[in-house]
């Protein structure tokens, strides 16, 4: 089955400066790669996604890159701000357009603290 | 909109109880719903895919008898924790797949936190 890595753990940054999270993943079937924000207490929101007919997608201080040569994929935040801070997930799956059997597999998790 | 909800927000059961999480997706009609299981400080792993008028999918190692899940309606799926034990404690969080005009997209709900006691 599919296997997610994300790294980092832990992220700090000042206010201000950008925010560089990694996945790798190892099915090269996978062809949706969302990833969500999830704050204390709260469900996982959808931030941004790409698919793999894409190598890059930006969304305002948010841009995702896809490279699907070394299946791996990255999300960068911009100038980011103190409501920054949560816990960042990568996700992959396949059959995203066929909707078939979708399993969305899921990295560990990025916490994200960003200092004022 | 993608709006998911969860309910209850929250709930306290004691053991041997058996307590319904409900899941609905308010502004759009979802043919499939999945359960997870998110312990603290730890990723989310999917317990099942439930599929409208069908029975669930169940992950390897999820007790199907235990996490009963129901897909009745193309907007709700409901998750039952029957005879709950305090190891059942969790954060519990649905999502439900969203056609969109390339492909299917998931969206979570707000999840639901059971503490049995």
């Amino acid at each position: 089955g599919e296997n997610v890595e994300q790294h980092p753990s832990t992220l700090s940054v000042q206010e201000g400066d950008s925010a560089v999270i990694k996945c790798t993943y190892s099915d090269s079937a996978s062809n949706y790669f969302p990833w969500y924000k999830q704050e204390l207490g709260k469900g996982p929101q959808l931030i941004i996604d790409i698919r793999s007919n894409v190598g890059e997608k930006k969304d305002q201080r948010i841009a995702v890159t896809l490279n699907k040569t070394a299946k791996h994929f990255s999300l960068h935040i911009t100038e980011t701000q103190p409501e920054d801070s949560a816990v960042y997930f990568c996700a992959a799956s396949k059959n995203f357009y066929s909707g078939g059997y979708q399993k969305v597999t899921f990295g560990i998790g990025t916490k994200l603290q960003v200092i004022p | 909109g993608a709006v998911v909800s969860q309910h209850p927000s929250w709930v306290i059961c004691k053991s041997g109880t058996s307590v319904k999480i409900e899941c609905r997706s308010l502004d759009f009609q979802a043919t499939t719903m999945f359960w997870y299981r998110q312990f603290p400080k730890q990723s989310l792993m999917l317990m099942a895919t439930s599929n409208e008028g069908s029975k669930a999918t169940y992950e390897q190692g999820v007790e199907k008898d235990k996490f009963l899940i129901n897909h009745a309606s193309l907007t709700l799926s409901t998750l039952t924790v029957t005879s709950a034990h305090p190891e059942d404690s969790s954060f519990y969080i649905c999502s439900a797949r969203k056609p969109g005009p390339v492909g299917y997209e998931q969206y979570f709900g707000p999840g639901t936190r059971l503490t049995v006691t």
